[in-house]
């Protein structure tokens, strides 16, 4: 089956902690892509990242990194010195074909608190 | 550039009706995926279409169909509404087939079902 398990419901941590979200994933498909959004209060997923299967390049972006490993199926994202406005919903999703078209699968999504 | 667009961006329906809700992509982007989010079930994936052909569909029943205009703008129609199907519907669109590329979601249509 190909799903996506986000085990973290939900995280609080205090502003300038760092935290990783954890993503596991399960796809039978040798060539698929990972994603990253993030979900605010206010509702809009935001595109974060896409990673594809052959790319295990590890990603930084500011405060924000990827960690990609094929061998334990996991695309963990690690935002560094958390501040108050990174307080969101975040989701991994994964796409893949199985002999169709391309679509994507989303994570639960974890909760992500930052207290000040 | 303009975001997504979605209208209307609430809805209040009776069990039984039906709802058609829109989606403007952005400009210049040919896909537009529909996707459903409910506090059980998460987000999933309803439809995508691409240059006015459906390329894609979820698990979802026959009472949800949308289609694409030329223009790429998109609408989803949920016929006989169902309680359960009061949920947030966010559309997406990308520059290209939707599962491949990075989407941008609009802030969705929350409708709720009585």
């Amino acid at each position: 089956a190909q799903k996506v398990t986000q085990a973290q419901t939900e995280i609080s941590v205090v502003e300038k902690e760092d935290v990783t979200l954890d993503c596991v994933y399960e796809t039978r498909d040798t060539t698929y892509y990972l994603f990253w959004y993030k979900q605010p209060p206010s509702g809009e997923l935001v595109f974060l990242i896409r990673r594809n299967s052959f790319d295990e390049q590890n990603e930084i972006s500011g405060r924000y990194s990827w960690n990609f490993q094929k061998s334990t199926s996991s695309f963990n994202f690690t935002i560094t010195a958390s501040q108050v406005v990174d307080s969101a919903v975040y989701f991994c999703a994964l796409s893949f074909s199985g002999g169709s078209n391309y679509k994507l699968t989303f994570g639960k999504g974890t909760l992500l608190t930052v207290n000040p | 550039k303009a975001g997504v667009t979605q209208t209307p961006r609430y809805l209040i329906k009776t069990r039984g009706q039906q709802v058609t809700l829109s989606c403007s992509p952005i400009s210049g982007h040919r896909s537009v995926s529909w996707y459903q989010q409910t506090p059980g079930q998460g987000l999933q994936f309803l439809f995508e279409y691409f240059s006015e052909t459906q390329r894609n569909k979820g698990n979802f029943p026959g009472r949800f169909s949308g289609r694409q205009f030329s223009n790429s703008r998109s609408e989803m129609n949920v016929s006989t509404l169902e309680l359960g199907d009061s949920a947030l519907y966010l559309c997406a669109s990308s520059s290209g087939p939707g599962g491949t590329y990075e989407q941008y979601f609009g802030p969705g249509t929350r409708l709720t079902v009585t």
